[in-house]
């Protein structure tokens, strides 16, 4: 099965709401991070949070080891915030893989 | 600081030409690294790992091949590119077990 999943696979918000994306994962990891990524393709690093909250502005980040999960809260959305959010593991098996997930497309409505 | 640097920015080539995508990072001693590619609408794929200068783990088998020739450089290449190696290309850095460090990418077009 997968070993890491993301949801929702897409999400349209109207301005002002609030936004909740979840990672889950199947095995135990060394690391999580969360990235924006642009229409172009690059790559902008939001979080690394391989354990606990992080904050940064309206973007938080908790990630619950025991639970195999990382969520990406984004308060009081902007149509600046829509794009695609990615979550990407450091899976704890020796083998210097970082995996990402399939995304978040999130859009948000003037 | 530590500062990743990929080339070339874009490229458009022909079905059967040779390709080569260079990245340099500068500011960090032995970094572990990698080489990700993106089809248009696809996930984030890593292609290949390297924790040491010559040394180069393949992860996916995409009839392409990397090199490390030093410390700081990582090289992807082919000899005869295929329609299915269009997509987005990202060389990324990192120490042991911590936080991954991404390039700005390269868009390749294959025609």
């Amino acid at each position: 099965g997968q070993q890491v999943q993301q949801s929702p696979a897409s999400l349209v918000l109207q301005e002002g709401e609030n936004a909740e994306l979840q990672c889950n994962f199947s095995t135990s990891l060394n690391s999580m991070q969360w990235f924006y990524q642009r229409p172009g393709g690059s790559l902008v690093s939001l979080f690394y949070n391989p354990s606990g909250t992080k904050h940064s502005g309206r973007l938080t980040s908790t990630t619950v080891i025991k639970e195999r999960r990382s969520s990406l809260h984004i308060s009081s959305s902007q149509t600046t915030d829509s794009g695609t959010y990615l979550c990407a593991l450091d899976l704890d098996t020796n083998a210097y893989k970082v995996i990402f997930g399939k995304g978040t497309h999130l859009h948000v409505l003037p | 600081a530590q500062t990743i640097h990929q080339w070339p920015v874009a490229e458009i080539k022909a079905v059967g030409s040779p390709l080569s995508l260079g990245c340099t990072i500068k500011g960090k001693s032995s970094p572990n690294l990698y080489w990700y590619w993106q089809a248009t609408g696809g996930t984030l794929q890593q292609l290949f790992y390297s924790i040491t200068v010559g040394q180069v783990e393949s992860v996916v088998q995409l009839n392409l091949s990397a090199s490390r020739p030093k410390d700081d450089q990582f090289i992807l290449s082919t000899e005869k590119l295929l329609l299915s190696h269009s997509g987005f290309y990202l060389c990324a850095w990192s120490l042991a077990n911590t936080e991954v460090f991404f390039g700005k990418g390269t868009r390749l077009t294959v025609v």
